[in-house]
């Protein structure tokens, strides 16, 4: 199956700071979302982008297809972009989504 | 606020008991899944349904019994359970089945705790 592999696994950063997340997968996709989950537990989509570059306010996302790997851009981080960030990957018509392992933001006033 | 809708929160259970999940979805969609986080481990999807049938069973243990009354509602019984089934218990839905140039919504989430 699809391989997906999401780095850092951790990222500390002051509040204002830019970051950058990387999602690499190992096959090619027909979708491809990147989730933020709260401390509480919800997923909420932030972007269904499975090739091409999108933007919402602070948050921005790219994905290179032909090189299977998605970057997901926070600007001027804030305190409630802590949690974690979920890379998801579909490859085929069954309803399998694979999930990366996440990388943990933590986001110090 | 998603569209989907599960209850309970928060549940402890022993393991003698039996309990269920619920999820209900108003976004319209004819698919639904139940996935499983537990610590330190990516999200697993459990079951997926398509109008009301199940399409897939991703191997899960026989003590987590799904149930599908109508494509809005979306049930996880469970019995006997394990201390090692805690776990955060998230319910999905989409358009359509095939997630290719589908978007997947989720629930909060139900955090359940086994003792």
């Amino acid at each position: 199956g699809i391989q997906v592999e999401q780095s850092p696994p951790d990222l500390i950063l002051q509040e204002g700071a830019n970051s950058t997340l990387r999602c690499n997968f190992s096959d090619s996709v027909n979708n491809l979302q990147w989730f933020h989950q709260n401390p509480w537990g919800q997923l909420i989509n932030l972007f269904y982008i499975p090739s091409g570059t999108k933007q919402n306010g602070r948050l921005s996302a790219t994905t290179v297809a032909t090189e299977r790997y998605s970057l997901l851009y926070i600007s001027s981080s804030q305190t409630t972009d802590s949690g974690v960030y979920f890379c998801a990957v579909g490859g085929g018509s069954q309803g399998n989504l694979i999930f990366g392992k996440g990388t943990k933001l933590s986001v110090k006033p | 606020e998603t569209g989907v809708t599960q209850t309970p929160r928060h549940l402890v259970m022993g393991m003698t008991n039996k309990k269920s999940l619920k999820c209900e979805q108003h976004l319209g969609h004819n698919a639904m899944y139940w996935y499983k986080q537990s610590a330190k481990k990516p999200l697993e999807l459990m079951f997926v349904y398509n109008f009301k049938e199940q399409t897939e069973n991703n191997s899960v243990p026989s003590r987590f019994s799904p149930e599908c009354p109508n494509s809005s509602h979306l049930f996880l019984h469970l019995h006997t359970l394990q201390p090692e089934d805690s776990a955060l218990y998230l319910c999905a839905s989409s358009q359509e089945l095939g997630i290719g140039g589908n978007t997947i919504y989720f629930g909060e989430g139900s955090w359940l705790t086994v003792v």
